[in-house]
């Protein structure tokens, strides 16, 4: 069972526009989000986070908006980069004793020049 | 400071041998955290070593173990080898003591097995 959904396998997006990519989960244990991306032969790199008692935390061009009642999160990028393309993996982390993130399986962003 | 190190990048193995993969996290960090990536399950949590003791372990089989050192550099091994277990297989370091939330990732080991 996904616990953690990106229903988007895919998004492309004209350079200097927003670009919105959505998550959502289904685990009410998750107390904790998190956004990283990853570009081939890479790791992934942390880009963002945003705990559940807060609605929105922004980073620079980064804003992650999480809706608790929907299970549901989104990050936008503004304005989008073509650096911006990736894969974007959402991750949310269990609230329990340790380390652990359940991740989605990931969304391709294409930022086109 | 240096990121999280992972030796080696790249291992081609035959079915039915075992690998060591290995993982040095960022300097201060004592929870290392080790993920699975493939094609197919996406990325899977497989298990946590903190102070060189396994704090969390998702749902792999046993031939997946680990370990971690009195220095916290961790290794992962794989027993018994079968093709699934190829995969991109990741390491997360994280600095706090009952729970860091940010893990940072190391490059990985690409693991073929044929």
């Amino acid at each position: 069972d996904q616990q953690v959904k990106q229903n988007s396998p895919s998004l492309s997006v004209q350079e200097g526009r927003i670009s919105i990519l959505n998550c959502d989960y289904t685990n009410s244990m998750f107390d904790y989000f998190l956004w990283y991306k990853k570009y081939p032969a890479e790791g992934p790199t942390f880009l963002i986070s945003i705990s559940s008692i807060k609605d929105k935390n922004e980073d620079g061009r980064f804003t992650v908006f999480l809706n608790k009642s929907a299970k549901h999160l989104s990050l936008h990028i503004v304005p989008s980069q073509p650096g911006d393309s990736a894969v974007y993996f959402c991750a949310a982390s269990p609230m329990e004793y340790g380390n652990k993130l359940v991740f989605g399986a990931g969304t391709i962003l294409r930022v086109k020049s | 400071k240096a990121g999280v190190t992972q030796t080696p990048r790249y291992l081609i193995k035959t079915r039915g041998q075992q690998v060591t993969l290995s993982c040095s996290p960022i300097s201060g960090h004592r929870s290392v955290s080790w993920y699975q990536q493939t094609p197919g399950q996406g990325l899977q949590f497989l298990f946590e070593y903190f102070s060189e003791t396994q704090r969390n372990k998702g749902n792999f089989p046993g031939r997946f173990s680990g370990r971690q050192f009195s220095n916290s550099r961790s290794e992962m091994n794989v027993s018994t080898l079968e093709l699934g277990d190829s995969a991109l297989y990741l390491c997360a370091s994280s600095g706090g003591q009952v729970r860091s939330y940010e893990q940072y990732f190391g490059p990985g080991t690409r693991l073929t097995v044929t």
